[in-house]
């Protein structure tokens, strides 16, 4: 499974868009790319995948660029609910996730 | 509402002692798991159950066991094996073996007295 690289934290302002980069630069062409959140001590929550083709779903966004080799998640009008940590994984469907350190969105009043 | 049930919220271990975490499960999910995470860090798996009495070992499954007699259960035994178990334990389920949405508990956050 490709390994990803997040930053380790971002700030957003309420209300405004937070796109929340993710490289995958030796991601394979049957690997698909997840996104997980997880607010503080509570479980992780599926947001959304996909494999090549952008995807929204009524949470956020997807943006895989054309080489797939990074990924960019936005939430389109962030609130102080979507404070969270945010975890991209790519791995071949049937593997098992592996949630690395992600990026920890602070979204400010 | 449908979803899945981990108790206690916070446990505490003596030395030398085994302690169960629960993990319930109304979806009617075949596949089940349990992480562990650990401050700042991300989760690593112990243990994981794609049928009824069945399980696999995770990365980390040394110091745990696990059960699997029915399908909405999962529990997890940390054992006195474990030599460093203080963290905060995840539960887990999905439709299917490693599907991509898995559904997670709030978690049980143990601590060596």
């Amino acid at each position: 499974d490709a390994k990803t690289t997040q930053p380790p934290s971002m700030d957003c302002a309420e209300g405004r868009a937070a796109n929340l980069p993710c490289n995958h630069s030796t991601i394979s062409g049957n690997e698909y790319v997840y996104w997980y959140r997880q607010i503080h001590s509570q479980g992780p929550q599926y947001i959304i995948h996909g494999l090549k083709n952008n995807e929204t779903n009524e949470m956020a966004s997807l943006i895989i660029t054309e080489d797939r080799k990074s990924s960019t998640l936005i939430l389109p009008h962030a609130t102080l609910r979507d404070t969270a940590v945010y975890y991209c994984i790519a791995l071949y469907t049937g593997n098992q996730f592996y949630f690395g350190t992600g990026t920890s969105l602070t979204v400010i009043p | 509402d449908g979803g899945i049930t981990q108790s206690p919220k916070y446990l505490f271990r003596k030395e030398g002692q085994n302690v169960t975490l629960s993990c319930e499960q109304n979806l009617n999910h075949d596949a089940m798991y349990w992480y562990r995470q650990d401050p700042g860090q991300g989760l690593r798996l112990i243990y994981y159950s794609q049928i009824v009495n069945d399980f696999q070992k995770g990365d980390i499954a040394e110091g745990y066991s696990v059960s699997r007699e029915k399908k909405e259960s999962f529990p997890l035994t940390v054992t006195s094996a474990q030599k460093n178990p203080t963290a905060f334990y995840l539960c887990a389920s999905s439709r299917g073996w490693a599907q991509v949405i898995q559904y997670f508990g709030a978690g049980t956050r143990l601590s060596v007295l």
